[in-house]
């Protein structure tokens, strides 16, 4: 149970677009569609933001997307606002009911 | 509104034991899976334990696997994690979340600190 590998930081200008990429294996991302991705405010309990790769719940705004090419998964922040600064983690089913999250991206918006 | 609220955790020295305490209201706890996820100070998420809506399944991560129990009281909306023969690298905040969606935790509580230290 690795974690999923994602970039320590990311960075964008408001109004600009962020992605974030979650590399697992042929055995976690690659093999389930069921990548969720969680926001983060420092002190705050995560919130979830993307679950089954692409679906948003209701109430996150349309700027949060979320895609996945063989073994990695993909959030893209479009638009960027002041208050997605913020960290960013995926997670992915491994089987066997079975989770693993990744390293984690702190998100900045310059 | 769904509420979680994790209690029980304080300081406690190796080798010892705790039990933490997740309790639920504003929606049918006995209807949803429920997790535990663990964060060390500074550090990333992990995933712990997560068990069935009735609890007769339960899997947990590696890392705690045999010194860690994780169940559930459906009568009093509670949910449970047992843990054992603690080690530094437990200490963290825990976080009992609800599985709203299929493999994705929606509600989250705020959490409850754990230190392992002598």
């Amino acid at each position: 149970q690795s974690a999923l590998t994602q970039p320590p930081s990311a960075s964008g200008s408001p109004g600009q677009s962020v992605a974030i990429s979650c590399t697992g294996t042929s055995s976690d991302v690659g093999n389930y569609d069921y990548v969720s991705w969680y926001q983060q405010h420092p002190g705050k309990a995560p919130k979830l933001m993307i679950y089954e790769v692409n679906k948003r719940p209701s109430g996150v705004p349309d700027r949060f997307s979320g895609s996945k090419s063989g073994n990695t998964a993909s959030l893209t922040v479009s638009g960027l606002q002041a208050e997605d600064e913020a960290d960013y983690y995926c997670s992915s089913y491994v089987g066997n009911s079975a989770f693993v999250f990744g390293t984690g991206t702190r998100v900045t918006v310059l | 509104e769904v509420q979680l609220e994790e209690s029980g955790g304080g300081l406690v020295q190796p080798g010892g034991s705790l039990r933490l305490s997740c309790a639920a209201s504003g929606f049918t706890f006995s209807s949803y899976w429920m997790h535990w996820v663990r964060q060390a100070p500074g550090k990333g998420l992990v995933w712990v334990s997560r068990i069935k809506t009735d609890g007769s399944f339960t899997q947990y991560a590696d890392s705690v696997k045999g010194r860690f129990t994780i169940s559930r009281d459906n009568a009093k909306n509670t949910l449970y994690l047992q843990m054992n023969s603690l080690r530094a690298d437990d200490t963290a905040v825990y976080y009992c979340a609800r599985e709203g969606y299929y493999a994705a935790t929606e509600s989250w509580g705020q959490g409850t600190l754990v230190s392992v230290s002598s």
